[in-house]
């Protein structure tokens, strides 16, 4: 089975702090993303990438930033957290050209206080 | 700018009953539609694919249409159980490779 997992399912953060949210897969998958989740909002996509150390902005990339070093892990950055990215964040991976099948992580629910 | 939208944003019915979720997009030209399920704070599990030729799809109990013309899919489920209870989106790709555009959700609750 395909697991995406994101290193924390809980984080607590103040304003200001810069904060790093890991996710990992380990399906060789060339695709990784980031969304947040927000209530009335649905899911919205912050950045992904197709391959190591190549990244594409999403629908809301303003705030945050990702590093993809090594092809299983996708890190979203938030480099000064504000309260306004209180979410729940997910990652999602997919094979190459099959962008339509992503498979997703648990969620890290993040509030910045 | 394509937009998806899903009503209602909740729903509570008896065990047993067959109910309909609703999801509509503004723009007819999608590549597929997506339906996936949601349990309380965790990620997504896809459950239906539906390519933009195809008129719907089925995985047991549940059922996906598609019609593009009119910007519209549902999604039924047969004989709804409290284990259905969850958060069901939708999300069409305008194209392949293209991203995923989500819908709000619909908050299904089926009470024993």
């Amino acid at each position: 089975d395909v697991k995406v997992t994101q290193s924390s399912r809980y984080l607590v953060k103040r304003t200001g702090e810069k904060v790093f949210l890991e996710c990992v897969q380990d399906m060789d998958h060339e695709n990784m993303f980031w969304y947040r989740q927000d209530p009335g909002l649905g899911l919205r996509l912050i950045y992904f990438s197709y391959d190591v150390k190549m990244k594409e902005k999403g629908d809301i990339p303003e705030g945050y930033s990702v590093s993809r070093e090594k092809k299983e892990r996708f890190s979203l950055i938030l480099e000064s957290a504000s309260t306004n990215q209180t979410s729940m964040y997910l990652c999602a991976s997919s094979p190459p050209g099959q962008a339509n099948i992503q498979y997703f992580g648990a969620g890290t629910r993040l509030s910045v206080l | 700018k394509q937009e998806v939208t899903q009503i209602p944003a909740a729903l509570s019915v008896p065990e047993g009953e067959n109910l309909v979720l609703n999801c509509s997009f503004t723009d007819s030209a999608i590549y597929n539609l997506q339906w996936f399920r949601q349990d309380p704070g965790k990620g997504l599990t896809s459950l239906l694919l539906i390519q933009s030729s195809q008129r719907e799809q089925t995985s047991g109990r549940l059922n996906a249409s598609l019609d593009k013309s009119s910007g519209r899919s549902t999604l039924y489920i047969a004989a709804s159980q409290p284990g259905d209870s969850a958060t069901y989106l939708c999300a069409v790709r305008n194209n392949q490779g293209g991203k995923l555009i989500f819908g709000q959700g619909t908050e299904l609750s089926v009470k024993p």
